[in-house]
């Protein structure tokens, strides 16, 4: 069985100022994990993947997410905040098994302030 | 181009009607899926089609009936819809392949509400 833990529902940052929105997962195997971003009335937009490679992932938008097995997590980050990254935020895991489903965590909205 | 497309965005209607949603991608991908949003921004997945196979199948009611009509596309058919069937509904469609980690490319969604 696999799960995520997404442990905060709300993040507020000022624009300029670093941001941390924390994730952790459960598996059995060996998983893929991802972050998605939503912003309002939108779809799912892939921010970034760790596939067993580098456990320091960037990705788009100057986010980046570190695999730290020893924690079982996978923090999103980033250096400075925009007001255009005020969005809601996903952390999912994907087990590489016949099913291929993701499974989703709770979500964590971002709120900028200028 | 849209890689993965849903109509339509937004469906009203009736409790006791039947609707459909159709998604299509032009990914070339082989497996495709549904995912409810439900108002809490929660996200599940409901089905699965793998090279037009069902592959997932989970807990929905059978009024859910997806349709592959091939690898490129996914619809939705909800009969006797009900007020709890309100909620955006996800398409989305990934390649195999373990170094992708079946990374999954979401469509714009489709809004349903039930009267």
């Amino acid at each position: 069985a696999q799960s995520v833990t997404q442990l905060d529902s709300h993040v507020s940052v000022s624009e300029g100022t670093p941001v941390l929105l924390r994730c952790n997962y459960s598996s059995s195997y060996s998983p893929s994990l991802f972050w998605y971003v939503q912003h309002p009335n939108k779809g799912l937009q892939l921010l970034l993947k760790y596939t067993s490679a580098a456990t320091l992932v960037k990705g788009i938008n100057g986010f980046e997410a570190e695999f730290k097995k020893s924690e079982t997590s996978f923090h999103l980050t980033k250096p400075s905040a925009h007001m255009s990254d005020a969005a809601e935020y996903f952390c999912v895991v994907s087990v590489v098994t016949g099913r291929r489903a993701l499974t989703f965590g709770s979500g964590t909205r971002l709120q900028v302030q200028p | 181009d849209t890689a993965v497309s849903q109509t339509p965005k937004y469906l009203v209607t009736q409790m006791g009607n039947d609707k459909s949603i159709k998604c299509e991608q032009n990914l070339g991908h082989d497996t495709m899926y549904w995912y409810k949003q439900d108002s809490k921004k929660f996200l599940k997945i409901m089905f699965s089609y793998n090279n037009k196979e069902l592959i997932i199948n989970e807990t929905v009611p059978n009024r859910f009936s997806p349709k592959s009509p091939d690898k490129a596309h996914l619809n939705l058919h909800i009969n006797s819809l009900e007020l709890g069937d309100s909620a955006v509904y996800f398409c989305a469609s990934s390649q195999g392949g373990s170094g992708s980690g079946y990374e999954q490319y979401f469509g714009p969604g489709t809004r349903l509400t039930v009267t």
